[in-house]
């Protein structure tokens, strides 16, 4: 199965916009990028999803390179309640599996 | 609140046990997936059902087995349970389960195996 690559921690201060990288070298070309994010003791919760072309919803932006072999979460101002664990995961068309990899853990410092 | 509810939230049992785990998806949803998280690690993916069929397979054990009834609620049963299996246990639901729809997770069944 194609797998994602992520930092482990990336810190940012309140208010500021974070940027949330994610390897996926090995994507096919109709897999979708996913994002999810977990707080502690808490079911990870949707963030955003896309295939090709940039996406934004109320939570975040999602910029997807050229090639898809990488992509950004963006917040655009974050707050203390996004600290959480982000994951950046794989759709797989083939199979419908959504497979997580380690995850980035995001500090936000008052 | 996901829609997705999963039962019991707490279970302690001894090792050479069985238990069982259950998910209810969000109405409407077809797919059901089971993920394994260990401490400090990440989401391990089990298995998947869609309308009741086995869909994908991921790294579950032989001890544990799943199925997805005609309601659409599932269950994961665990076996000849070791203290490894000690984990959070993730139900996720989704309309589709083709992998570009979003999937809503319940809130989780903490195992603990003495």
């Amino acid at each position: 199965d194609a797998k994602t690559t992520q930092p482990n921690s990336m810190e940012s201060n309140e208010e500021e916009p974070v940027h949330l990288p994610c390897n996926h070298s090995t994507i096919s070309g109709t897999d979708y990028i996913h994002w999810y994010r977990q707080l502690p003791s808490q079911g990870p919760e949707y963030v955003i999803h896309g295939l090709t072309s940039n996406v934004n919803n109320r939570m975040a932006s999602l910029a997807i390179a050229e090639d898809r072999k990488s992509s950004t979460l963006i917040l655009h101002r974050a707050t203390l309640r996004d600290a959480a664990v982000y994951y950046c995961i794989l759709g797989l068309s083939n199979t419908g599996k959504l497979i997580f990899g380690q995850g980035t853990t995001l500090q936000v410092k008052p | 609140d996901s829609g997705v509810t999963q039962t019991p939230k707490h279970l302690i049992t001894a090792t050479g046990q069985r238990v069982t785990l259950r998910c209810s998806p969000r109405s409407g949803d077809l797919s059901v997936y089971w993920y394994q998280q260990s401490l400090d690690q990440g989401l391990q993916f089990l298995i998947q059902y869609y309308n009741g069929e086995e869909r994908a397979k991921g790294n579950i054990l032989e001890r544990f087995s799943a199925q997805q009834f005609p309601d659409l609620h599932s269950e994961l049963n665990l076996s000849s349970l070791e203290l490894g299996d000690s984990a959070l246990y993730f139900c996720a639901s989704s309309a589709r389960g083709n992998g570009n729809t979003e999937a809503f997770f319940g809130q989780g069944t903490r195992l603990t195996v003495v």
